[in-house]
């Protein structure tokens, strides 16, 4: 069974630039989170979907940031116009709705803004 | 949500046990306590979950007492590839939010 995967892997953009981030979560896993590691810092929730609907956004820093589950399956993450704070690791989980408690991680997805 | 309070770091020696500690206090009933591992350039692993008393896998064990106020990740014979950080999260399947984690450090 496929895990969860990010794309990319690594992106390095400019200020004022936009980076799209993208989460492919387990089959069938109608949850699915993003959370964030700035250097340093310890892993902060951003948001977190059901299916397509956002359940809980509380943890998304700003407008900049946009997130979208179209069809409940993958998700992406955009950073618009992205700044230097953003920098840092987005790592992206999924879980059952019903079931073991477990999220699945992905490898993450290392963002440098320069 | 329930705020979990751990040690920031522990050093072990290898084939030693290790006990790591969390504190919830303020648990809801609601709530269940899993523990990730997460190894430098990768996403966190769960290690185990569990609601009360005591739960064992393959990799470790989780002591909860009564109260639930706490609880305990026991690594038996750690190696030198147990180094990691250790996460400690309180919340149901739909939202568990990460602290800042114990880095330990196994030593030959």
């Amino acid at each position: 069974e496929a895990g969860v995967t990010q794309f990319p892997s690594h992106s390095v953009i400019e200020k004022g630039q936009t980076v799209t981030l993208r989460c492919d979560p387990i089959s069938g896993h109608d949850n699915l989170y993003w959370y964030r590691r700035v250097m340093g810092k310890e892993i902060k929730f951003l948001l977190h979907f059901v299916k397509e609907s956002k359940q809980d956004e509380s943890g998304m820093p700003n407008n900049r940031f946009l997130a979208e589950r179209t069809g409940g399956t993958y998700s992406t993450l955009k950073v618009q116009p992205a700044e230097l704070e953003d920098s840092g690791v987005y790592f992206c989980a999924s879980s059952q709705l019903q079931g073991p408690h477990e999220q699945y991680f992905g490898p993450g997805t290392r963002l440098t803004v320069t | 949500l329930a705020k979990t309070t751990q040690p920031i770091s522990m050093d072990s020696y290898e084939g030693q046990e290790v006990n790591i500690t969390c504190s919830h206090n303020n648990i809801a009933t609601n709530d269940y306590i899993t523990w990730y591992q997460q190894f430098p350039s990768q996403g966190p692993r769960f290690i185990i979950q569990g609601y009360k008393t005591k739960v064992t896998n393959e990799v470790a064990s989780l002591f909860i007492p009564a109260d639930r106020k706490s609880s305990t990740l026991s690594l038996p014979r750690v190696s030198l590839s147990d180094t990691a950080v250790y996460y400690c999260l309180v919340g149901d399947n739909n939202d568990m939010r990460f602290g800042a984690g114990t880095r330990l450090t196994v030593k030959p």
